[in-house]
């Protein structure tokens, strides 16, 4: 098993661009997070999702849109991107809803904005 | 809203020292999760803890959740080179549903 897996690994942006990372699980959880880790910040929830089909916001959904048309995949899109978006991204999965079980945590993307 | 604070934020220990982070909710939480990250690495779940005053040890390490269920700390016992990395501590409480991470620790060990 892979287990939790992201693409890219690094990317770097010029402020306007657009982008996708992909995050895939081969582990059949029910559910996927999507966080962006900043210095000294620790890391903070952007989007989740409970299920196929569905998402939510989390505590910085700004500047994002996700997506979830597979159980095994969770998309993170930046439509504009912007300066203040440059951090490691990291995706993660669990069989249980957060704090109710372990997450699975994805290598991370490293995503400069210039 | 829920804020998950950890001190210190970075440590310096000669190999041998123990450490000891803490963890700080300003809220209760229903549960604990630790987590460690080494250098360039992805956070890594370590120990989850549920009930008030409960203590977990996982060899050298050993992690408290507070009577209150408002604190938590991870105690490593004669620290390794392979102990380096940022411990985070990870609630999940108060009116949020979602799990609230901690600033984290960095632990730097001198062999």
């Amino acid at each position: 098993n892979a287990g939790v897996t992201q693409t890219p690994k690094f990317r770097v942006l010029k402020t306007g661009q657009s982008m996708t990372l992909l995050c895939a699980q081969d582990m059949n959880h029910e559910y996927m997070y999507w966080y962006r880790q900043d210095p000294g910040m620790g890391l903070r929830l952007i989007h989740y999702s409970v299920g196929e089909g569905t998402t939510a916001k989390g505590e910085v959904p700004d500047g994002y849109n996700v997506s979830r048309l597979k159980k095994q995949n969770f998309l993170l899109g930046l439509e504009s991107a912007a300066p203040s978006q440059t951090s490691v991204y990291f995706c993660a999965s669990s069989v249980r809803l957060a704090g109710t079980d372990t997450q699975y945590f994805g290598p991370g993307t490293r995503l400069t904005v210039l | 809203g829920q804020q998950v604070m950890q001190i210190p934020q970075y440590q310096h220990v000669q190999e041998g020292e123990d450490f000891t982070t803490y963890c700080n909710s300003s809220t209760t939480l229903s549960n604990i999760q630790w987590y460690k990250q080494r250098p360039g690495g992805h956070p890594v779940f370590l120990i989850q803890l549920v009930k008030s005053g409960e203590v977990k040890k996982q060899k050298r390490l050993t992690f408290q959740f507070g009577e209150a269920k408002k604190n938590s700390s991870l105690h490593i016992t004669a620290t390794q080179t392979t102990d380096v990395g940022t411990y985070f501590c990870a609630g999940k409480g108060g009116a949020t549903n979602k799990l609230i991470f901690g600033t984290g620790t960095l632990l730097a060990v001198q062999p």
